[in-house]
């Protein structure tokens, strides 16, 4: 069955910096989109992406945040410079007609 | 506003008893359900989807939910609980075109004695 893949799986960086995280999507998929659950809370909504731009996004995906499909496979999520409460897991998704996959996530640690 | 609400924070059952999750949306259209599980420190697995036809559907696992309009809801079942079954679960809701967010609950987590 096709995934959603992320890399890296975990990933620790100093509080003020730039980190990247990388998915890749389902290949047939059209929109893609970012979540992220702080430990022990549920999974909030970032963005989402359809045809090169923003179609929706939360209060939460501030300036501080942005997406890009930089070549035909890649998705990413960039943080400018990153904050101790920017700390989380970070969900990739894509979706089709009739799916909506999942990655398994990146573990982001800000320290 | 767009809502699910799991009323159970966390549950505990006996192993070979009987569980359900209880979850209850709030959407503006017919909604598409989900129930995801997550174990500690991974990432979501999908047990199971609504989006038409019979409202009883069949998940992996042994899960089975029901959709029921009336009472906006999407209960999650299992007859005989197994200790690896211990997990959080969430209930959430989309909506049946392309390109919609998932709105999740705040899950519950399920404890299983022995």
């Amino acid at each position: 069955e096709p995934e959603v893949t992320q890399t890296p799986s975990h990933q620790v960086t100093q509080m003020g910096q730039e980190v990247i995280l990388r998915c890749v999507p389902i290949s047939n998929h059209l929109y893609f989109y970012w979540y992220r659950q702080i430990l022990g809370q549920k999974v909030e909504f970032l963005v989402s992406f359809y045809n090169n731009e923003i179609s929706e996004k939360s209060e939460i995906f501030d300036d501080q945040f942005s997406v890009e499909r930089p070549d035909g496979s890649n998705f990413t999520l960039k943080i400018r410079s990153t904050k101790l409460e920017d700390s989380a897991m970070y969900f990739c998704a894509s979706s089709g007609a009739f799916g909506y996959t999942f990655g398994s996530g990146t573990r982001l640690t800000v320290v | 506003a767009q809502s699910v609400t799991q009323p159970d924070i966390h549950i505990t059952v006996s192993e070979g008893a009987s569980l359900e999750l209880r979850c209850n949306y709030s959407y503006g259209a017919t909604p598409y359900l989900f129930w995801y599980v997550q174990s500690p420190g991974q990432g979501l697995q999908l047990l199971l989807k609504y989006f038409s036809g019979d409202t009883l559907v069949q998940g992996i696992k042994g899960f089975e939910a029901e959709f029921k309009r009336s009472q906006s809801s999407f209960n999650l079942r299992k007859p005989s609980v197994h200790w690896s079954d211990a997990a959080e679960y969430f209930c959430a809701v989309g909506a049946p075109t392309g390109g919609f967010k998932t709105i999740f609950g705040a899950g519950t987590r399920l404890f299983v004695k022995a």
